[in-house]
């Protein structure tokens, strides 16, 4: 059981919006960055958003985060076929001493 | 551009070691810390291991602690994982990941797959 919670799965239709919600509490996302992955299947994950709300270079700013208390989202607009994929958060956990993961949340486009 | 070239793994009896290794080119390694995070089959990801960017500081999830050894070599660019003791559910892909701080992780390499079965 990770310590980020985050819906198995979502889905919306092309060219809508979706939100990927990640909770956690004080001992991670309340008091450190959280940071957003995307990985598609057999492959890699992709860094996607860093410190909150901050994308490296190269991604399309459809991909967006924020935080707010014990809590965080990633918002995907103009949703594309491809970006189905599994999505993951995560941040420092101090309790732990650990990088923790949320469960992942696979995106459907439907 | 930062690339990470992983070898090693495979398959290996309960109990059994093996060493994986990470390649870096494209930044400057001894800058960075690097870590170690796996995926069991059908599974999300797991933190393992982290090392910093001198080899001074070591961390490790409670799962590996005493069993799996990260270390690197900044004169070949290269990062290590020694895992000793495997146990069936060490099964995963290992994946090695640059370390950008604030648990995020700009880099990873293409991982390679640790099977433990008799």
């Amino acid at each position: 059981q990770s310590p980020l919670t985050q819906p198995p799965s979502v889905s919306a239709a092309p060219g809508q919006k979706v939100t990927i919600s990640c909770s956690g509490s004080s001992s991670n996302i309340g008091n450190n960055y959280v940071s957003w992955y995307q990985q598609f299947p057999g492959t890699a994950p992709k860094l996607l958003i860093y410190d909150n709300d901050r994308r490296p270079s190269g991604i399309p700013d459809r991909f967006s985060g924020s935080k707010s208390g014990t809590s965080a989202t990633l918002d995907i607009t103009g949703l594309q076929t491809g970006d189905e994929a599994a999505y993951y958060c995560a941040s420092w956990d101090v309790s732990l001493s650990d990088v923790v993961f949320g469960g992942g949340t696979k995106l459907t486009v439907l | 551009e930062d690339h990470l070239l992983q070898s090693g793994g495979g398959l290996v009896p309960p109990g059994g070691s093996l060493r994986l290794s990470c390649e870096a080119s494209g930044f400057t390694f001894s800058d960075y810390a690097m870590n170690w995070i796996r995926q069991a089959p059908g599974k999300g990801l797991e933190w393992v291991s982290a090392l910093s960017g001198s080899g001074d500081a070591t961390y490790y999830s409670d799962s590996v602690r005493g069993r799996f050894t990260i270390s690197r070599d900044n004169s070949k660019s290269t990062l290590y994982l020694h895992l000793d003791g495997l146990r069936v559910e060490d099964t995963a892909v290992y994946y090695c990941a640059k370390d950008r701080l604030t648990a995020s992780f700009d880099a990873w390499g293409q991982g390679t797959p640790v099977t433990v079965s008799s």
